[in-house]
Parts: C-alpha cells; sequence; structure tokens
C-alpha cells in the first residue's frame, strides 16, 4: 500500500538550477496533481492531470513544467529555479469518480 | 471561481474541551467540501468529506463537520480535544463537485492544544 509517493523529500537548490520532483501512484488513479504549500496561503494548485498524455495550469503555474507520460507519474520540474519557489510541494492523486484524493508526503524545497 | 475562508488563523483549546474551526465556501454549484488535516512535517490526511448526502458528516478521530448552505460555512467540531489533535487543519472545496483537480485551499487554522 505505498499509495502516493514524492521524492525527494528535501532539497536544497541554487538559484538558476534545474531539477525534477517526482510523484508515483500505485492506486491506477488518472487525477494527479502538484501543490506548493506557502505559510499563510493554504495549498495552491500549480498543474494537474486528467490522465496520461494530458495536463493542465493550475493556480500559479509559472516557472514549472509537467509530463504525464504514464498513468503512474506525474512529475514537476523546475527548469530555472528561484527563490520564490522555495516552499513545500504536494502531489495528490484520485480516480475518475470524483473520489478522495491521496496526498504524498511532500517535498520541502529551498532555494538558495 | 470556488474560494475557501477559514476565519481563524490559530485556534487555542484546553485538552477535553470543545474544538471549533471555522470555515466559509463560495461556490457556483453545490460544492463538494473536505477538512484535511497536517501534523508536523507530515503530509495531509482526510479528516472528512462532504458531497451532498447528509449534512451532518462524521470523520475520524472523532471530528465532525456540518454543511449550512444558507450560511455557506462547513465548520469542523469536537467535541473534547486530545493533546493529539494539535496541528494545522485545511478547509477545502472542489467545485463542480467531484472535479478533485480543482479543489481550492483555504490559508489553514493551526490548532493548539494546552494540557
Amino acid at each position: 500500500n505505498a499509495g502516493v509517493t514524492q521524492t525527494p523529500k528535501f532539497q536544497v537548490l541554487k538559484t538558476g538550477q534545474s531539477m525534477t520532483l517526482q510523484c508515483a501512484q500505485d492506486m491506477n488513479h488518472e487525477y494527479m496533481s502538484w501543490y506548493r504549500q506557502d505559510p499563510g496561503m493554504g495549498l495552491r494548485l500549480i498543474h494537474y492531470s486528467v490522465g496520461a498524455g494530458i495536463t493542465d495550469q493550475g493556480e500559479v503555474p509559472n516557472g514549472y513544467n509537467v509530463s504525464r507520460s504514464t498513468t503512474e507519474d506525474f512529475p514537476l520540474r523546475l527548469l530555472s529555479a528561484a527563490p520564490s519557489q522555495t516552499s513545500v510541494y504536494f502531489c495528490a492523486s484520485s480516480s475518475s469518480s470524483g473520489g478522495l484524493a491521496f496526498f504524498g508526503q511532500g517535498t520541502r524545497l529551498t532555494v538558495v | 471561481a470556488q474560494s475557501v475562508t477559514q476565519l481563524d488563523s490559530h485556534v487555542s483549546v484546553s485538552e477535553g474541551t470543545p474544538v471549533l474551526l471555522r470555515c466559509n465556501y463560495s461556490s457556483s454549484y453545490s460544492p463538494s467540501l473536505f477538512w484535511y488535516v497536517q501534523h508536523p512535517n507530515k503530509g495531509l490526511q482526510l479528516l472528512l468529506k462532504y458531497t451532498s448526502a447528509a449534512t451532518l458528516v462524521k470523520g475520524i478521530n472523532g471530528f465532525e463537520a456540518e454543511f449550512k448552505k444558507s450560511e455557506t460555512s462547513f465548520h469542523l467540531t469536537k467535541p473534547s480535544a486530545h493533546m493529539s489533535d494539535a496541528a494545522e487543519y485545511f478547509c477545502v472545496v472542489s467545485d463542480p463537485p467531484g472535479n478533485n483537480n480543482d479543489m481550492r485551499f483555504g490559508a489553514g487554522t493551526r490548532l493548539t492544544v494546552k494540557p
């Protein structure tokens, strides 16, 4: 029962570096999403996907790219990290029937 | 677009006393509403969910919430706080119902439980 797995748990980047946050789910969920969590702002939707090959922008997409080549994986890419991207990132998945959203444990990213 | 307002950024209660965490929402539809809890350095855990069935929803760990359409509220309550309830709580609206890809989160309420 792995559920939603995010890696890494912690990461420090220098401004301008690139990296990919990994997210994998083993529940055969069609819907997957990425959120960022900042103090006093709750979670905000970055990008989401309704199935393999389909992605769309959420509330705060700038500076992030996603792809969905398989049902299981939904990586989030930062092409050129900025200090404003320092945050905790959560990946979530849910079934096509509008079921419960399952969240990963989060990735704490610091950009210096 | 839907939105959520959690009316208190911080709530402090004594162990054994009732808990009330307030949430108001705005939505163009009859929304799905959720409460999630996040313990320190942990991920998010679903407490309970409302999806147009019974207006009083019972969740895990003794929590419950009542959907009041006339007041556009979905407040979270628990009769007696436990030390382990200390955490951050998020009220969430999904609009239209079932569209879990457009879940809007409140800013969160930090619950402190004093011995």
